[in-house]
């Protein structure tokens, strides 16, 4: 049981770069969700998933998409990379009110 | 939309002391309260949480209290200890909804 995994660790990209940020869980949770952490900001919600085919907007959603195909995967994209994306995405997935996170991913646009 | 505040944004005690982390509300609706320490450069993790049918709640040397009147709830940390040095969150929620809004943080320091 591995949790909630995340890939990459750590991504630099160029501007205007596109790029996905892999989450997936092997505890068959219906509720997904993605959050970027930014130094005295806390965690911001920037998309979640309810279950497969399912996906709705947070907080903070622009410049990024998400599709959830299987309840296992929840990838984010973003489309066109952009320096105030540079931040750390956590993933989590939640068993009633419970939210697990993954490892996150250190992203740095340039 | 629900808007947390956290306060204080730093806080240093000597080991052994109790330290006390303050959040306020603003959705009356909300109903879940957990809250999360994080390592440096390590994931959030659940280390208490509360429900708004419950006034307080304690773990060992952990434990929160709720005031639903005043829309406030505090993570009290007593007899601490230097691993107890890290980033905490206050979040809330609509239960049946599950997004969490979190707080900004509070940095612990605990000083030998």
């Amino acid at each position: 049981n591995a949790g909630v995994t995340q890939t990459p660790k750590f991504q630099v990209l160029k501007t205007g770069q596109s790029m996905t940020l892999q989450c997936a869980q092997d505890m068959n949770h219906e509720y997904m969700s993605w959050y970027r952490q930014d130094p005295g900001m806390g965690l911001r919600l920037i998309h979640y998933s309810v279950g497969a085919g399912i996906t709705d907007q947070g907080e903070v959603p622009n410049g990024y998409n998400v599709s959830r195909s299987t309840t296992e995967d929840f990838p984010l994209r973003l489309l066109s990379a952009a320096p105030s994306q540079t931040s750390v995405y956590f993933c989590a997935s939640t068993q009633q009110e419970t939210q697990y996170f993954g490892p996150g991913t250190r992203l740095l646009v340039l | 939309g629900e808007n947390v505040e956290q306060h204080p944004s730093t806080l240093s005690v000597q080991e052994g002391d109790s330290a006390v982390i303050k959040c306020t509300y603003s959705d009356s609706a909300s109903n879940y309260f957990p809250w999360y320490k994080q390592e440096l450069g390590k994931r959030p993790q659940l280390i208490i949480d509360i429900r708004s049918n419950v006034g307080e709640k304690k773990d060992q040397r952990i434990a929160v209290t709720l005031n639903k009147t005043a829309k406030h709830f505090s993570l009290h940390i007593t007899e601490t200890q230097p691993e107890d040095s890290a980033v905490y969150f206050c979040a809330a929620s609509q239960g049946s909804a599950r997004q969490l809004t979190f707080g900004s943080g509070t940095q612990l320091t605990v000083l030998p």
